[in-house]
């Protein structure tokens, strides 16, 4: 079954700063997307950035990238010089992509806050 | 603008007194979900429909319906409110497509006394 882990409750950095939030998942179906959303205190979920498992690249978007290690089914997300606006609730997610002709949900990990200090 | 439009954004009830939390899309989009969002879960599926009157159960619709008579509007129904529904509801839609995730609404905060 597929399954997504974020073992950081709770993570904070120093504005300026870099800082990596990490994330495994579990499936076996080869074909998947990876997600990252943030969710600010005012509740929102806001999409970051995507990366799909026959991607050779890691992706980036802007100071967000993601480091994508597939054997180790891994999907860590890197913010690079942090903002105090970065301060949120980090979601990652998966959704299998499997083409049988079913619905393939969307599931997340239980999240990480990130606390950006000036 | 496309966008997922949720509503209410708060809402305070007592149990037993049956609400809807009303979902529209202006996407086009095929598959529409609900989801809640409780502290140290994550967001867990409520419903999902993959098209006009498809919907089928997630992982925790006790307690909930759902209809799908429109393509672009998805309602959620608690015909019988309880405290242990209290938590933040997330409307979502998305094409089949894997390579997209959902665009969310704003949220509903619900809480049921």
């Amino acid at each position: 079954a597929q399954k997504i882990t974020q073992t950081q409750p709770g993570m904070f950095v120093q504005e300026k700063e870099a800082v990596t939030l990490d994330c495994t998942y579990d499936t076996s179906d080869p074909s998947y997307g990876l997600f990252w959303y943030k969710q600010p205190s005012s509740g929102e979920m806001i999409f970051l950035i995507y990366q799909g498992s026959y991607d050779q690249q890691n992706a980036t978007e802007g100071r967000y990238s993601l480091n994508f290690q597939k054997a180790r089914k891994s999907a860590n997300l890197v913010i690079s010089a942090s903002q105090l606006g970065d301060s949120a609730m980090y979601f990652c997610a998966m959704r299998e992509a499997s083409f049988s002709g079913g619905y393939n949900k969307l599931i997340f990990g239980a999240g990480t806050r990130l606390a950006v200090h000036p | 603008e496309a966008q997922v439009t949720q509503n209410p954004r708060y809402l305070i009830t007592v149990t037993g007194k049956k609400l809807t939390v009303t979902c529209s899309q202006n996407m086009n989009h095929e598959y529409m979900s609900w989801y809640r969002q409780d502290p140290g879960l994550g967001l867990r599926q409520i419903y999902y429909s993959m098209n006009v009157e498809v919907t089928d159960k997630g992982d925790v619709p006790e307690g909930y319906k759902v209809s799908r008579k429109e393509k672009r509007n998805f309602p959620l129904i608690l015909e019988s409110p309880s405290p242990n529904q209290t938590s933040l509801y997330f409307c979502a839609s998305g094409t089949g497509a894997p390579i997209y995730g959902y665009t969310f609404g704003s949220g509903t905060r619900l809480t049921v006394v």
